[in-house]
């Protein structure tokens, strides 16, 4: 099955400075990239996502980066501010035999610390 | 518009007991997804259901089920609990049949396992 791996698994950034956060995945037949973002006691929400045919997606402060052939993908946060701490999890799907219906297989999570 | 919403969001059982977990999508979704989630193996899929059909099962035990109902309200089901079941259980609503669509997750379930 699918293998995604995402480091680092804490980070602890200025406010202001930039944090980035990588994924690995194991099937080259994934074709969707969410990222979630999980603040304590709440459930996980997705805050940017990308698809297979395209490289990179920004949305404001926040974009990722997507390389199929080496096949990771990164969250890029800039001007960090405090209610960027949270947990961050990439996610992947759309391999397999599943054609998309094996679920999304998520990395282990970051916990992101921005100092004052 | 109201979010996912699930009950109970806190329980505590024993070794051997089954316990019921309920999830009510956002209005017009259909698509219901369940998942696991530990400090040691992350969120881990469960299942998913699409108008009151299992779409797929992740590689959990059979001790785990699921069922929709047609208010595609959903619950899931654990029977014979070990200690290892002690997780967040999160469900996720959608629009889409397919993974490749925003999930909307509720708060979750929160079962300790004594």
């Amino acid at each position: 099955g699918e293998n995604v791996e995402q480091h680092p698994s804490t980070l602890s950034v200025q406010e202001g400075d930039s944090a980035v956060i990588k994924c690995t995945y194991s099937d080259s037949a994934s074709n969707y990239f969410p990222w979630y973002k999980q603040e304590l006691g709440k459930g996980p929400q997705l805050i940017i996502d990308i698809r297979s045919n395209v490289g990179e997606k920004k949305d404001q402060r926040i974009a990722v980066t997507l390389n199929k052939t080496a096949k990771h993908f990164s969250l890029h946060i800039t001007e960090t501010q405090p209610e960027d701490s949270a947990v961050y999890f990439c996610a992947v799907s759309g391999g397999g035999s599943g054609g998309g219906a094996d679920g999304l297989t998520f990395g282990k999570g970051t916990h992101l610390i921005i100092q004052p | 518009k109201a979010g996912v919403t699930q009950t109970p969001r806190y329980l505590i059982k024993t070794r051997g007991q089954q316990v019921t977990l309920s999830c009510s999508p956002i209005s017009g979704h259909r698509s219901v997804s369940w998942y696991q989630q530990t400090p040691g193996q992350g969120l881990q899929f469960l299942f998913e259901y699409f108008s009151e059909t299992q779409r797929n099962k992740g590689n959990f035990p059979g001790r785990f089920s699921g069922r929709q109902f047609s208010n595609s309200r959903s619950e899931m089901n654990v029977s014979t609990l070990e200690l290892g079941d002690s997780a967040l259980y999160l469900c996720a609503s959608s629009l889409a049949q397919t993974n490749t669509g925003e999930l909307f997750f509720g708060e979750g379930s929160r079962l300790t396992v004594l």
